[in-house]
């Protein structure tokens, strides 16, 4: 089966311009999170999807972030404006249910100028 | 606060030697327990996990956990440490009230193994 699959998976942009990354989940997978490791420090959950709809949002940094998860299958999670502080590696997973270990994607690294 | 704490940031062993990497959480009760390994360019693999049960698990690649929970310590070992195992590794914890089963990650811990 594929795993999580994360795109792209290296974005350089200068700040004030917007990025978009996606994520793809196991299929069949109805949680999915982001999680966001900025440099030196440890990774941070972000948001939690059941489906298309947000269960956790508490992890989102502010409202330069819009997560989305249309028809409760890939799942996008859009920056505007990008700031400096934004820069990292944003971690997506997935898991089939609630108490299963969730499955990693290889990360988008981004870098904000 | 709670919080999960992997003491020490960067490792160093031989190649053939044993490896004991530390995790402690301070949670009330017992969380769900996982060690993640990130080798370069990768992602996140998991390698073991602790819900309840037997407190010594098995994972994969050689790696073992022990669960002690009167040290709140969930500590990853390997008897015999491989090069391709330098990596970084990480703690994670569900804890036990989340609704979300989101996890909550210790720093990492990087493993540099000498030949």
């Amino acid at each position: 089966e594929a795993g999580v699959t994360q795109f792209p998976s290296h974005s350089v942009i200068e700040k004030g311009q917007t990025v978009t990354l996606r994520c793809d989940p196991i299929s069949g997978h109805d949680n999915l999170y982001w999680y966001r490791r900025v440099m030196g420090k440890e990774i941070k959950f972000l948001l939690h999807f059941v489906k298309e709809s947000k269960q956790d949002e508490s992890g989102m940094p502010n409202n330069r972030f819009l997560a989305e998860r249309t028809g409760g299958t890939y799942s996008t999670l859009k920056v505007q404006p990008a700031e400096l502080e934004d820069s990292g590696v944003y971690f997506c997973a997935s898991s089939q249910g609630l108490n299963q270990p969730q499955h990693f994607g290889d990360g988008t690294r981004l870098s904000i100028l | 606060a709670q919080s999960v704490t992997q003491p020490d940031i960067h490792i160093t062993v031989s190649e053939g030697a044993s490896l004991e990497l530390r995790c402690n959480y301070s949670y009330g009760a017992t969380p769900y327990l996982f060690w993640y390994v990130q080798s370069p360019g990768q992602g996140l693999q998991l390698l073991l996990k602790y819900f309840s049960g037997d407190t010594l698990v098995q994972g994969i690649k050689g790696f073992e956990a022990e669960f002690k929970r009167s040290q709140s310590s969930f500590n990853l070992r390997k008897p015999s440490v491989h090069w391709s195992d330098a990596a970084e590794y990480f703690c994670a914890v569900v804890p036990p009230t989340s609704g979300t089963y989101k996890y909550i990650f210790g720093t990492g811990t990087r493993l540099k193994v000498l030949a």
